[in-house]
């Protein structure tokens, strides 16, 4: 398996472009998630979805938008980027069981707003 | 989740065990202790869980005190290698899991 997989693995934006930072994972995982890691910070979760058609928002989902039209892939959409999404995305993915949540991250996307 | 504490950095001298202290006062009866880390710039990755009982595996041991109000991760022989940080969080289900700013191990040779 290659496990959870994000593209690309850098980016640089200029203020108000718009760009889909990719994840797929091959686990036949049924959750998935979106955090950001600004630097020295925790992560914070931006979206997560518990299955194909269903998402949900984080703690810090403005300026962002995802889908989940497949169990593999979840999207992350930045429309009109800002200075402030300067920051470390990573990609995460948990199967769907009682009690015990093993997350799986991918290696992340580093994107710069300038 | 319950909220955790952990010292904000530490040292450990390679070859030694390191043992990463994490404060849980408030977990409830159903929410498992799990550790994870993240070695510089990477994603974090899983170590280890436990709920009431000690827990091993191949990477670390897991030790809950019996009223869980706290517990020690032991890196049995830390190698320059171990140095990350590592969120110790208290968590039930399949919710996002709440990451704090963890405890930076660094190990020295």
């Amino acid at each position: 398996n290659a496990g959870v997989t994000q593209t690309p693995k850098f980016r640089i934006l200029k203020i108000g472009q718009s760009m889909t930072l990719q994840c797929t994972q091959d686990m036949n995982h049924n959750y998935m998630y979106w955090y950001r890691q600004d630097p020295g910070m925790g992560l914070k979760l931006i979206y997560y979805s518990v299955g194909a058609g269903i998402t949900d928002k984080g703690e810090v989902p403005n300026g962002y938008n995802v889908s989940r039209s497949t169990t593999e892939d979840f999207p992350l959409r930045l429309e009109l980027a800002a200075p402030s999404q300067t920051s470390v995305y990573f990609c995460a993915s948990t199967k769907s069981r009682t009690g015990v949540n093993e997350q799986f991250f991918g290696p992340g996307t580093r994107l710069t707003v300038l | 989740d319950a909220k955790t504490t952990q010292p904000p950095s530490m040292d450990c001298a390679e070859g030694r065990a390191a043992n990463l202290p994490c404060n849980h006062s408030t977990i409830s009866g159903n929410e498992y202790v799990y550790w994870y880390r993240q070695i510089h710039s990477q994603g974090p990755q899983y170590i280890i869980h436990g709920l009431k009982n000690n827990e091993t595996n191949e990477m670390a041991s897991l030790i809950i005190t019996e009223d869980r109000k706290s517990s020690t991760l032991i890196l049995p022989h830390a190698t320059l290698r171990d140095t990350a940080v590592y969120y110790c969080i208290a968590h039930s289900g399949n919710t996002p899991l709440v990451f704090g700013k963890g405890t930076r191990l660094s190990v020295i040779a």
